[in-house]
């Protein structure tokens, strides 16, 4: 089936670890996307990409790092520099036409003790 | 820059009744699309309409239906003969249609609907 995975569901870390959230695609998009949601807020962007090798920050960078080596991988990392980071994690992808929509994954839960 | 809001934090109805989400949304820009998705208890993020700027006529999916306005800057979403399975966050969300490739969306900061049976 084509789709966006995300893995793992949950995550668990002590404070002051790094930690990688992975977000995979099989439908050949170009720009892929990763959000953060907290209680009782929308999502916010963190970081995009729209294209092997080449990623932007979005509007809540700090803490955070990303890499785009394969079209299909868009893995964010968690660093300590972020201060509060547990908060639900959402990966989304588009094709990138003009009159695209995004789809999203199924989201990862990290929760930093 | 672009801001969405959604004023009701919570909205409940009856099943089988009709329901109406206020979105209220701020741009210079005359070209962008604005879309409602749906987040269940699952957290999957669905994708429930979508609606183009340059389109006047209002978007319609089955029991999904929107009201754009767009001097009003205004795009509300009405579920008709609610169901229980519509129960979930509602969330309203923007995107420029100045650029192709990667596409920001921003959102709103979502209603609760609750369906009562």
């Amino acid at each position: 089936d084509g789709g966006i995975t995300q893995s793992p569901k949950y995550l668990f870390r002590k404070e002051g670890q790094n930690v990688t959230l992975s977000c995979e695609q099989n439908l050949n998009h170009d720009a892929m996307y990763w959000y953060r949601q907290d209680p009782g807020q929308g999502l916010r962007l963190i970081y995009y990409s729209q294209i092997v090798n080449d990623f932007q920050k979005g509007d809540i960078a700090e803490g955070y790092s990303v890499s785009r080596e394969k079209k299909e991988s868009f893995p964010l990392t968690v660093t300590s520099a972020q201060k509060n980071p547990t908060a639900f994690y959402l990966c989304a992808s588009n094709s990138g036409g003009l009159t695209d929509t995004q789809y999203f994954g199924p989201g990862t839960r990290l929760t930093v003790l | 820059a672009q801001t969405v809001t959604q004023s009701q934090p919570e909205m409940s109805v009856q099943e089988a009744e009709t329901v109406t989400l206020s979105c209220t949304y701020d741009t210079s820009e005359s070209d962008y699309y604005l879309f409602w998705y749906k987040q269940p208890p699952s957290r999957q993020m669905i994708l429930v309409i979508r609606q183009e700027a340059y389109k006047q006529q209002n978007a319609t999916e089955n029991r999904f239906s929107v009201n754009f306005q767009k001097a009003a800057k205004s795009f509300s979403l009405k579920i008709s003969d609610s169901q229980l399975g519509d129960a979930a966050m509602y969330f309203c969300a923007y995107r420029s249609a100045t650029f192709q490739g990667a596409q920001k969306l921003v959102f709103g900061q979502g209603t609760r609907l609750t369906i009562n049976p």
